[in-house]
């Protein structure tokens, strides 16, 4: 069964950081990768996409990378602002069963004024 | 655009009582759709997916169960709520084909005393 692990749990960054978010997973027979933003106390907004045949996505600031053979992706954040506190969780759709997705438990951001 | 509805926002019921949540979507037609439940400080466990009306799958045995009465509604329910059930049930849709990505409502918050 697919395990999703995504390290820190929790990290706290000044204002103005760039920073990076890690997400690894056991199987790399993945059809896709998302990763998503959570407020708390709200649903999830998918922030990137990145097919497993592809090997980067962005979207302004924000930057997703994808090495399906190790089995890692990093949501990189550059210049980080407050308004970007929030959890950020990965999941991945394996390539066998286009209906599940595996999420790991996400990495809370705290990024300080 | 697309756009997903959960209601009720929260729900206070006691132990034993019925259960009815329910979610639609707009702006699409024949969604894949899912209902997960997010525990305090764990991550998102997929309860059952729908590819179609009438079409349900469990994920995990449980005492909830989903019904899909029209193309874009997906309805959880119970007939009787454990303590255990309490948690945030996210309701999500993404389209049957490429690019398979995933969108989320904003959830609701359940709680049971």
């Amino acid at each position: 069964k697919q395990e999703v692990t995504q390290i820190p749990a929790a990290l706290s960054v000044p204002e103005g950081e760039n920073l990076v978010l890690n997400c690894s997973f056991t199987d790399s027979a993945i059809y896709n990768l998302q990763w998503f933003r959570q407020d708390p106390g709200k649903g999830l907004t998918s922030l990137l996409l990145i097919q497993s045949s592809q090997r980067e996505q962005t979207s302004g600031r924000l930057n997703a990378s994808l090495d399906k053979s190790s089995g890692r992706s990093t949501l990189y954040i550059a210049a980080s602002q407050p308004g970007d506190s929030a959890t950020y969780l990965c999941a991945v759709r394996p390539g066998d069963n286009f209906n599940k997705f595996y999420f790991g438990s996400g990495t809370k951001l705290n990024v300080k004024p | 655009s697309q756009t997903i509805h959960q209601w009720p926002a929260t729900l206070v019921q006691p132990v034993g009582s019925p259960l009815s949540l329910e979610c639609t979507v707009e702006g699409t037609s024949n969604p894949n759709l899912y209902w997960y439940r997010q525990a305090a400080g764990r991550g998102l466990q997929l309860l059952f997916y729908s590819v179609g009306i009438g079409q349900i799958s469990s994920e995990v045995p449980q005492n909830l169960s989903a019904s899909r009465p029209q193309d874009r509604q997906f309805i959880l329910s119970s007939k009787k709520l454990l303590l255990s059930d309490s948690g945030f049930y996210l309701c999500a849709w993404s389209t049957g084909g490429v690019p398979y990505e995933q969108y989320f409502g904003p959830g609701t918050r359940l709680t049971v005393t």
